[in-house]
């Protein structure tokens, strides 16, 4: 049973416009949330993250927002750029586990 | 460069051979931690090191997968007798770990690309 879950597998969005991920979990003992992006033949690469006791966390271009009584975050990517075409990642630790648990991803294609 | 590193970056083999790979963390990291990535799918963990000590196996990793992290530094994964199953990409991650932080975040290496033919 998958415990992060992404949706979307594609997302199309043009160039300057606003690209929102999104992520829902399952497990209520997750407490902290991070996203990945990852380049093809690459390892995943830090984002950002946000602590369950937040509802949003905000680092340049990127936002991430949580909604706990939803089990659900989103990252939203503002103005989007041909750079950030790649594959991005939820993460969430805790949940009676170490390390990640990760969704599927979501290839986030921005169109020029 | 002081991330974590990879070896090889690629490697094919032949169904029934053993393959090992090699992660470098990063070098005041305490944790080391091994995923597999397939196609559309997400990494799913594999094993975890704290230092030296294996702490966790997922039920994903059989008895041909071995790891070690002898001395606490680098880690190899071995696999044996490799299945066409087993193609895949190898991530290893380090992190940082103290209990009392909020979360952990994981640094990830570039892979290991495995082609069993």
């Amino acid at each position: 049973d998958q415990q992060v879950k992404q949706n979307s597998p594609s997302l199309s969005v043009q160039e300057g416009r606003i690209s929102i991920l999104n992520c829902d979990y399952t497990n209520s003992m997750f407490d902290y949330f991070l996203w990945y992006k990852k380049y093809p033949a690459e390892g995943p690469t830090f984002l950002i993250s946000i602590s369950s006791i937040k509802d949003k966390n905000e680092d340049g271009r990127f936002t991430v927002f949580l909604n706990k009584s939803a089990k659900h975050l989103s990252l939203h990517i503002v103005p989007s750029q041909p750079g950030d075409s790649a594959v991005y990642f939820c993460a969430a630790s805790g949940g009676g586990a170490d390390g990640l648990t990760f969704g599927k991803g979501t290839h986030l294609i921005i169109q020029p | 460069d002081t991330g974590v590193s990879q070896n090889p970056r690629h490697k094919i083999t032949k169904r029934g051979q053993n393959v090992t790979f090699r992660c470098d963390p990063i070098s005041e990291h305490n944790r080391l931690y091994w995923y597999r990535q397939t196609l559309g799918q997400g990494p799913e963990f594999l094993t975890y090191f704290q230092n030296e000590a294996q702490l966790e196996k997922s039920r994903l990793l059989s008895d041909r997968f071995s790891a070690e992290r002898p001395k606490g530094s680098f880690s190899t994964l071995e696999i044996q007798r490799t299945e066409q199953g087993d193609s895949a990409m190898y991530l290893c991650a380090s992190s940082p770990y103290r209990s009392y932080n909020v979360g952990e975040k994981l640094f990830f290496g570039s892979g290991t690309q495995l082609s069993v033919l």
